[in-house]
């Protein structure tokens, strides 16, 4: 069974700070590593696709970057603000498998 | 597009009752897939599919049966439901399922069985 990790489980953080979270995943049979971002009451809505070892990835103040040889993926938040409030899940596929984290949960307080 | 179309939004069912749950894309995608969500558990695979008329199963596929005979459609039926299968379902498709590109989820089906 394919071993998907995330680290915290849940965070509080100050509006305004920035913050990071990890994915730890298989280093073998590597095919990409899928970013979400879920709000409560709606589906997940993807980030980010990272398929190369290396990848850094950017969208507004969101950025994730990539390891394969490690097997670790870091999704970094800068500035936080209330609506980056959400869980946020990373999925490793290989061998046509798609295999979730169980999330970091993110709480930007006022 | 509607992208991902799965219904209900809601059902309840008595045990032993059958249902099948309905996924939709209008995308073209090859490959779709279920999940269920359930506390402290994240989304656990429940059956995908890489294309028409190929399935297979996930981490969580007792009780479950897919088919898939056409590309825009993957249902999931359950033949005969137990209080363990109470959950969130989510039907997420993609271009293809080797991950270059995003899933597509549809809305969940909130599932109650009694």
């Amino acid at each position: 069974i394919l071993n998907v990790e995330q680290s915290p489980q849940s965070l509080h953080v100050q509006e305004g700070d920035s913050t990071n979270f990890t994915c730890s995943f298989p280093s073998s049979n590597f095919y990409a590593l899928h970013w979400y971002r879920w709000e409560t009451a709606k589906s997940p809505e993807a980030l980010f696709v990272m398929t190369l070892n290396g990848d850094e990835k950017k969208k507004g103040r969101i950025s994730a970057t990539l390891n394969t040889k490690e097997g670790y993926s870091y999704l970094y938040i800068k500035g936080s603000q209330p609506e980056d409030s959400a869980t946020y899940l990373c999925a490793f596929i290989g061998d046509d498998k798609i295999i979730f984290g169980k999330g970091t949960r993110l709480h930007i307080l006022p | 597009n509607a992208g991902v179309t799965q219904t209900p939004k809601f059902q309840v069912l008595k045990t032993g009752q059958s249902m099948t749950l309905q996924c939709a894309q209008d995308m073209n995608h090859e490959y779709m897939s279920w999940y269920r969500q359930d506390p402290g558990m994240g989304l656990r695979l429940i059956h995908y599919s890489v294309g028409a008329g190929i399935t297979d199963q996930g981490e969580v596929p007792n009780g479950y049966n897919v088919s898939r005979s056409t590309t825009e459609d993957f249902p999931l039926r359950l033949l005969s439901a137990a209080p363990s299968q109470t959950s969130v379902y989510f039907c997420a498709s993609s271009y293809s399922g080797q991950g270059w590109y995003p899933l597509h989820f549809g809305n969940g089906t909130r599932l109650t069985v009694t």
